[in-house]
């Protein structure tokens, strides 16, 4: 199984201020005939569900603000929320959809500082 | 638009089964792959399986292979998940999610999430 392991737990940032989440893939997530990194990052607001907010590691879902960003390649990964508005204080989750069974990391709390 | 709408809330004893149904609208059901997912409380994410309606043909993790069956109903539109031998470590939100078209493609769609307490 490729465990997924993000990192901080938890942080907090002020409002306008950049928030970023690592996350790190036990191994390459990268399908190298396509080209594509099959991980994605997902939302989760208390009570609610998770949103798919990123996916090929760096594509935004349609109607995701451009402040969130997702990049990198291979096991080392980072979602970035470019000035944090309040209404982002959620978990995020990064996951893997590279192969079965698909995995997440253990999520990261992100509030306001 | 696409909806999944699970089946509400269930008290459990140890030993016995659950099963929690999902009705997917707004979608071909047989194109895509259903999956369901754990969340303990406080917890992260735990996928638990698929299942493709098309040909029924179903994926599970292996923590919980012994224990969980993912069925399809395509007359209805509706994806089902039985977990038996339940366990106190079962007490979890568990969400049904539809992929973009194929296994190994992200998860688009969520339900709301249908919360079991397994408790004596």
């Amino acid at each position: 199984d490729i465990v997924m392991t993000q990192s901080p737990d938890s942080l907090a940032v002020s409002l306008g201020e950049r928030a970023t989440i690592n996350c790190k893939s036990s191994q390459s997530v990268l399908y190298i005939s396509n080209n594509k990194n099959y991980l994605a990052w997902y939302q989760q607001k208390p009570g609610q569900p998770p949103k798919l907010l990123i996916y090929w590691a760096s594509t935004r879902e349609s109607g995701v603000p451009d402040r969130f960003s997702g990049s990198g390649s291979g096991t080392d990964f980072t979602l970035t929320i470019s000035s944090l508005q309040a209404e982002d204080v959620a978990v995020y989750h990064c996951q893997q959809y590279f192969s079965t069974p698909l995995t997440f990391g253990g999520g990261t709390k992100v509030e306001i500082k | 638009e696409v909806q999944l709408v699970q089946s509400g809330a269930e008290v459990k004893k140890p030993g016995t089964t659950v099963k929690i149904s999902c009705k997917i609208s707004g979608h071909t059901f047989t194109d895509y792959c259903i999956h369901w997912v754990q969340q303990a409380p406080g917890k992260g994410l735990e996928w638990m399986g698929l299942i493709d309606p098309d040909d029924g043909d179903t994926i599970y993790a292996e923590k919980f292979q012994s224990r969980v069956t993912i069925t399809a109903d395509t007359s209805t539109g509706t994806a089902y998940m039985e977990l038996s031998s339940l366990r106190s470590e079962d007490t979890a939100l568990y969400y049904c999610a539809k992929d973009d078209g194929g296994p190994l493609l992200p998860l688009e769609y969520w339900g709301q999430g249908t919360l079991v307490t397994v408790s004596s």
